[in-house]
This record gives structure tokens, sequence and C-alpha cells, in this order.
């Protein structure tokens, strides 16, 4: 079973600086994926990073960063550098690659809203 | 290269009708996902196919949801019959086989159809 927890309520921060939201995980298998999507208010699903479970390293893609702690399962999302267009629902998602089992879960989702 | 496309973008229908939406994945990715999103139970995985075979159907809710996908580039997911507690988006998403560099094994998600029943 694979489980995705996010459970801060709605974020605010301030154009300009940083913030970090939560994602804790759960599962028993040792090969898996962690993914971050944003979905603004459109609708659309955007693809923002990706952190492997072998991956020694933090993994980056611009402004955002994966804080990933694998004894304690988290991997929080770091956005530098806040914008105003960063305002948007923002899910935590796992996928595992064991065997035939290849589903990605979403974790409840963040709001974040960047403030002028 | 053209996205995931689904059809309709939005569907308007009464209780007790049929339902059906459609989903062309990106060519020659070897997964397809169907999510539901409401506000009460967020983004919620239906079912996904992997080579045109259903591999996990424990999502759809019950025997009116059915899908299929008769050959690589086109699934449907119908609703027979709709009730108005199927009124949601439904996200239908593809991605490339298992991980390798430079696939991350992302799904890439078609725009949704927004399905509202009377």
């Amino acid at each position: 079973a694979q489980k995705i927890t996010q459970t801060q309520p709605g974020m605010f921060v301030q154009e300009k600086e940083a913030v970090t939201l939560d994602c804790t995980y759960d599962t028993s298998d040792q090969s898996y994926g962690l993914f971050w999507y944003k979905q603004p208010s459109s609708g659309e699903m955007i693809f923002l990073i990706y952190q492997g479970s072998y991956d020694e390293q933090n993994a980056t893609e611009g402004r955002y960063s994966l804080n990933f702690q694998k004894a304690r399962k988290s991997a929080n999302l770091v956005i530098s550098a806040s914008q105003l267009g960063d305002s948007a629902m923002y899910f935590c998602a796992m996928r595992l690659y064991t065997g035939a089992n290849s589903k990605l879960t979403f974790g409840k989702g963040i709001t974040l809203s960047v403030r002028p | 290269d053209a996205g995931v496309i689904q059809s309709p973008r939005h569907e308007v229908t009464e209780m007790g009708q049929e339902v059906t939406l459609r989903c062309k994945p990106i060519s020659g990715h070897d997964y397809l996902f169907w999510y539901r999103q409401t506000m009460m139970r967020g983004l919620e995985l239906l079912i996904y196919f992997n080579n045109n075979v259903p591999i996990d159907d424990s999502g759809m809710p019950e025997d009116r949801f059915s899908a299929k996908m008769p050959n690589a580039s086109f699934s449907t997911l119908k609703i027979q019959p709709s009730e108005p507690r199927d009124s949601a988006v439904y996200f239908c998403a593809s991605s490339p086989s298992q991980p390798g560099l430079p696939n991350t094994g992302e799904l890439f998600f078609g725009e949704g159809s927004r399905l509202t029943v009377l």
C-alpha cells in the first residue's frame, strides 16, 4: 500500500520569500518516485519536480527544490523567491516501481497564496 | 508533440444519461491513467492501463463506471447511468515505461473533462 500525506492548511507567503510545502509518504517498497505537481486556478496539472528513491542528492528545478529525507519519509517542496504566479494548489505524489504496481497516488494538496 | 487530448472539455447531462469521456494519450506512452477530482475527495485514481491492459481498477467506484483501451492511442471512460454525485473533473494522463534517464516516470495530464450531472 502507498500513502501520501499533506496536512498543512492553506499556506501564505510574501512575494520574493521562500516557502516550504510539507509532504510525508508511507510505503514498504524500496523503489519509488516522488513528484510534485502544481494546479493553478485554470485547472491544468503541471509537473514540477521528481525525486527517485535511490537518488542521493536532492532534486532541483529552477526555483523548486525537493528536500528529500528518506529515513523520515518526507519529500518537502521548497519554492524560492515566490512569485504571484505561484499561487495555486500543490500536490505531492508517489509512484511505485515494483513489479506490476506502477500507479501514482496523490496527496490531498496544499493551497498556496502569494501576497504582493 | 501533441499532449494528452481529452474530450469533451465540458459535459452537462441529466441524471440517468450515459456519459462517455475520451482520451488520446501521448504517442509512445505505455501507461494510461484515469483520475477523478472533487473538492471532497481530491484526486482519486480510478483505473490505469499498461500496454492497453487494465492493471488496477480498484478505484472504480461501482459498476456504473467502465473503462476501455481498445488500442494504444485511445481510451474511454463510461458512466451509465450517471448520477449527480458523479459530477467532477475527470483527468486522463499517460506516461512512458519504467523510469530511466531521461524519463522520470512523470504523468502527463490532459486538460480534464468537467462533468456536471443534473
